[in-house]
C-alpha cells in the first residue's frame, strides 16, 4: 500500500521559503507511471494544484505561482520537496502531496494527509 | 485554464435519497475527469477517475457519466458517511484544475 507523508514547519513568517517534503512508501519516486505532485488547499476554500515532478526531473508548475514554487526529487530518500519562495498570508493552507497516475483519467490515487501552513509574522 | 464549474455548490439531502451533482468545463476534456470525497480535515479520496471508472473499494451505489464538456456524479441512495464535500478534477490540459466544490449536507 502506498502511503505519502508531508513534513515541515507549520509556520513561516511573510517574505520568507516554505519548504516541506514528502516522503513515499510503499512505493518509488523513480517509477515511470507516476508523477508526483503538490496540491494546496486554503482553510475553506477549494483544491489548487501546485505542480509536479517526474522521476526524470521534469517539472511542471501552475502558471499562477511559477515565479516562486520549485519541485525537486531526491530518489535516495524516496521523497521529494516543495519551495515557495516569498510567501504571503494568501499562502497560508493545507498542503497536500499527492501520486498522478499517468493512465485512463490521470487521477490523484494517493494523497498525504496534508499539513497546515500558516504565513504569519 | 479549463475551469471546472461544479452545481450544486451545495445540496441538502436525506438518508435514501438519489443525488445527482454536475461538473462542466470550460472545453472539452474527453474523459480526464476525476471525482474526489472529502470529509473535514481530511485528504481528498479518489471514488471515480476516467469519467466512469469507480476506485476499488468504493462502494457501487457510486456512479459516474459523462464525456466532453458535461460530466455528473450520481449516489444511488445516501448513506449518513456519504455526507462530504465533493471536486470534479480535469487532468486535460495543464495547469490541472478542480472544480469548486460541492458540499453535501444531512436535511
Amino acid at each position: 500500500q502506498v502511503q505519502l507523508q508531508e513534513s515541515g514547519p507549520g509556520l513561516v513568517k511573510p517574505s520568507e521559503t516554505l519548504s516541506l517534503s514528502c516522503t513515499v512508501s510503499g512505493g518509488s519516486v523513480s517509477s515511470g507511471s507516476y508523477y508526483w505532485t503538490w496540491i494546496r488547499q486554503p482553510p475553506g476554500k477549494g483544491l489548487e494544484w501546485i505542480g509536479y515532478i517526474y522521476y526524470s526531473g521534469t517539472t511542471n508548475y501552475n502558471p499562477s505561482l511559477q515565479s516562486r514554487v520549485t519541485i525537486s526529487l531526491d530518489t535516495s530518500k524516496n521523497q521529494f520537496s516543495l519551495r515557495l519562495r516569498s510567501v504571503t498570508a494568501a499562502d497560508t493552507a493545507v498542503y497536500y502531496c499527492a501520486r498522478w497516475y499517468y493512465v485512463s483519467g490521470r487521477p490523484f490515487d494517493y494523497w498525504g494527509q496534508g499539513t497546515l501552513v500558516t504565513v504569519s509574522s | 485554464d479549463i475551469q471546472m464549474t461544479q452545481s450544486p455548490s451545495s445540496l441538502s439531502a436525506s438518508v435514501g435519497d438519489r443525488v445527482t451533482i454536475t461538473c462542466r468545463a470550460s472545453q472539452s476534456i474527453s474523459t480526464y475527469l476525476n471525482w474526489y470525497q472529502q470529509n473535514p480535515g481530511k485528504a481528498p479520496n479518489l471514488l471515480i477517475c476516467a469519467a466512469s471508472s469507480l476506485q476499488s473499494g468504493v462502494p457501487s451505489r457510486f456512479s459516474g457519466s459523462g464525456s466532453g464538456t458535461d460530466f455528473t456524479l450520481t449516489i444511488s441512495s445516501l448513506q449518513p458517511e456519504d455526507f462530504a464535500t465533493y471536486y470534479c478534477q480535469q487532468s486535460y490540459g495543464i495547469p490541472i484544475t478542480f472544480g469548486q466544490g460541492t458540499r453535501l449536507e444531512i436535511k
